[in-house]
């Protein structure tokens, strides 16, 4: 069974410019879950969708924003890029709604994005 | 405030010894604790996750142990690989009003095994 894949893998992008990030979840699941990992904050929780429905959402303002298809696959966009906006950018697929629970999360391989 | 502290920050160890990761936590109400393995340009890989009512579980040669009394969680590697080398991250997820969960995440420990 094919892994969580994520497109593209590298990315650079100039301020104030926006981007869109692609993660499609192991076949047959559901959820997917973003989050942006930096040197300084660490891991940070963007946000879930279950089922097209955004089901739980962390601490970043409004330029954050994503959504999620029929067929489970899911995009995530960054308006208006700042610098700080640089980071890796992780998408993990689960077989129920996650958000935090017991059930197993499996993580892409990221995009990597350095915005100049 | 809900905070996740892991220590060391990093730790070099030679190939074929033990090592034990600290996470202590002040996440409330507590629901979940897992570790993460993560190696360098790839996404994290659960090595375990804890419930309230379980306090050792094991995958290989990774031991974790969980006090929810003194809120504090530990990894335990046992005869470390050059593999072992990666980020090794705790979370701990704490129940919200309304169902679901909120994710605290530590910094993660630096693992370094030499020959």
């Amino acid at each position: 069974k094919a892994g969580v894949t994520q497109t593209p893998r590298y990315l650079i992008k100039t301020r104030g410019q926006q981007v869109t990030l692609s993660c499609s979840p192991i076949s047959g699941h559901r959820s997917v879950s973003w989050y942006q990992q930096t040197p300084g904050q660490g891991l940070q929780f963007l946000f879930e969708y279950f089922s097209e429905t955004q089901r739980n959402k962390g601490n970043f303002p409004g330029r954050f924003s994503g959504r999620q298809f029929s067929n489970s696959r899911s995009e995530m966009n960054v308006s208006t890029l700042e610098l700080g906006d640089s980071a890796l950018y992780l998408c993990a697929s689960s077989s129920q709604h996650w958000s935090g629970s017991n059930h197993e999360q499996y993580f892409g391989p990221g995009t990597r994005l350095t915005v100049t | 405030k809900n905070q996740v502290e892991q220590s060391p920050q990093s730790l070099i160890i030679l190939e074929g010894k033990n090592c034990t990761l600290q996470c202590n936590y002040t996440v409330s109400p507590f629901s979940n604790l897992r570790w993460y393995k993560q190696d360098t340009g790839r996404g994290p890989v659960s090595l375990t996750i804890m419930t309230f009512s379980e306090n050792t579980k094991s995958n290989g040669r990774y031991t974790a142990t969980l006090d929810a009394d003194t809120k504090q969680s530990s990894l335990h590697i046992t005869a470390s690989q050059l593999s072992d080398s990666a980020s090794y991250i705790c979370v701990v997820s704490a129940r919200i009003t309304g169902g679901g969960n909120k994710l605290t995440f530590g910094t993660g420990t630096q693992l370094k095994v030499e020959l």
